[in-house]
């Protein structure tokens, strides 16, 4: 079975503080993709990043960071400096091989975070 | 460029009643998506269409119908509404080349009482 948690169901910070949304997969693939994606007060979700699951490399854009570990099946991700504009809705989401899977993703329940000025 | 557009933002039917969530994306895109989001969870995907007159199940399917007539347009159809179905429903859009990279519209919110 494949799964996504993401345990942290609310998070509150003062601005300038660095926060990580924990994310953790479950799945038997040796192919897959992980996502996070961004849902702000509009509504509307942003995709952020995609990894597979062969490139362990940390990535960094910006104030935006994420830690991709195997070992812990963990996708976190982290915010440097954190501003009132990043409090938003955050999914993490898994899939496996893209093109076998018509791209369906399966996602983490949200993390909501509240950025305070 | 206008993207994913959904249409209504916002609905109230009564039980029984049936309605249409229209989708349209202009990006040519193959991939089309409806899912639902009820609070405190995730996406779950009710279906989803790899092309013009193709479309198949999703996780919760149920009482729900679509179509794919163009590459434009995948309307999704609530048959005999129930409070369950209560939700944001959400529809998206990619591409084979966008490698998982979806397009979500602003989102519908429905409810039905």
């Amino acid at each position: 079975a494949q799964k996504v948690t993401q345990a942290q169901t609310e998070i509150s910070v003062v601005e300038k503080e660095d926060v990580t949304l924990d994310c953790v997969y479950e799945t038997r693939d040796t192919t897959y993709y992980l996502f996070w994606y961004k849902q702000p007060p509009s509504g509307e979700l942003v995709f952020l990043i995609r990894r597979n699951s062969f490139d362990e490399q940390n990535e960094i854009s910006g104030r935006y960071s994420w830690n991709f570990q195997k070992s812990t099946s963990s996708f976190n991700f982290t915010i440097t400096a954190s501003q009132v504009v990043d409090s938003a809705v955050y999914f993490c989401a898994l899939s496996p091989d893209l093109m076998d899977s018509n791209y369906q993703l399966i996602w983490g329940a949200g993390t909501k975070l509240i950025i305070k000025p | 460029n206008a993207g994913v557009t959904q249409t209504p933002k916002f609905r109230i039917l009564k039980i029984g009643q049936s309605m249409t969530l229209q989708c349209t994306q202009d990006m040519n895109h193959n991939y089309m998506y409806w899912y639902r989001q009820d609070p405190g969870m995730g996406l779950k995907l009710i279906y989803y269409s790899v092309g013009a007159g193709i479309t198949d199940k999703g996780e919760v399917p149920n009482g729900y119908n679509v179509s794919r007539s163009t590459t434009e347009d995948f309307p999704l159809r609530l048959e005999l509404a129930a409070p369950s179905q209560t939700s944001v429903y959400f529809c998206a859009s990619s591409s084979t080349e966008n490698t998982g990279e979806l397009f979500f519209g602003e989102g519908s919110r429905l409810t039905v009482l």
